[in-house]
């Protein structure tokens, strides 16, 4: 079946980098971009960025715009995010989840996309 | 940037009434408007896409609709199992931008 394992608990110290895996299985891995969510504790979600994992291209959200970085590694089906220079309020839940495309608008001449399948998330916290 | 509003934050009903939860967008973003659900300690499930398609497996208790930038989502008749939190998401743009609305916690009264 259609799934993605992430990478095991991190505690990070502030100013230090984490990397979190996501590992595809199931489907055409190159087909689908990944996209990147957090969620602090006892908060929302915030979407982080996407990538296509077809041709690396990648979108980062304006807040995180030069200390993440999305990359993919097709020869093992796994997606990364990488956060620098950690601080204490980026101390969250990490999910990765599917950017599927569901419907296409000839009107707008695009697709509609959702986020169908979800990893199981990624506790990173950030301590001194 | 456009940003995504959900009223109210929290809402307290009982299984079998029907609640409208509301989602609005600073700019229009025509329909790219997705709905998902959330459970404590899990990660979020896809309910609506395009504003008003149902994703495969909900239950048609779950409804959507709206565009531009003002949209709904309406549960017809509360189940104990719907009692979650609910965010809103655009998924406008190309490339698509996928920001979340702040979430609206539904309750048991």
């Amino acid at each position: 079946q259609v799934q993605l394992v992430q990478s095991g608990a991190e505690v990070k110290k502030p100013g230090a980098s984490v990397k979190v895996s996501c590992k595809a299985s199931g489907y055409t891995f190159t087909s689908y971009g990944i996209i990147w969510v957090r969620q602090a504790p006892r908060e929302g979600l915030e979407w982080m960025g996407r990538i296509s994992v077809y041709n690396g291209n990648t979108n980062y959200a304006q807040n995180l715009q030069g200390r993440v970085t999305m990359t993919t590694d097709t020869s093992t089906n796994t997606v990364y995010m990488e956060l620098r220079r950690l601080r204490s309020d980026d101390t969250a839940v990490y999910y990765c989840a599917r950017e599927l495309p569901l419907l296409y608008s000839s009107l707008q001449e695009d697709y509609y996309y959702g986020m169908d399948v979800w990893g199981q998330g990624t506790t990173v916290t950030v301590s001194s | 940037d456009i940003q995504m509003t959900q009223s109210p934050s929290s809402l307290s009903a009982s299984v079998g009434d029907r609640v409208t939860i509301t989602c609005r967008a600073t700019q229009s973003i025509s329909s790219f408007l997705n709905w998902y659900q959330q459970k404590p300690g899990k990660a979020p499930k896809l309910l609506i896409y395009a504003a008003s398609s149902l994703q495969s497996g909900v239950p048609s208790r779950f409804s959507g609709s709206g565009s531009g930038t003002d949209f709904t989502l309406t549960i017809s008749s509360l189940q104990p199992e719907d009692f979650a939190t609910y965010y809103c998401q655009r998924s406008f743009g190309t490339p698509p931008l996928y920001t979340f609305g702040q979430g609206t916690k539904l309750e048991i009264k």
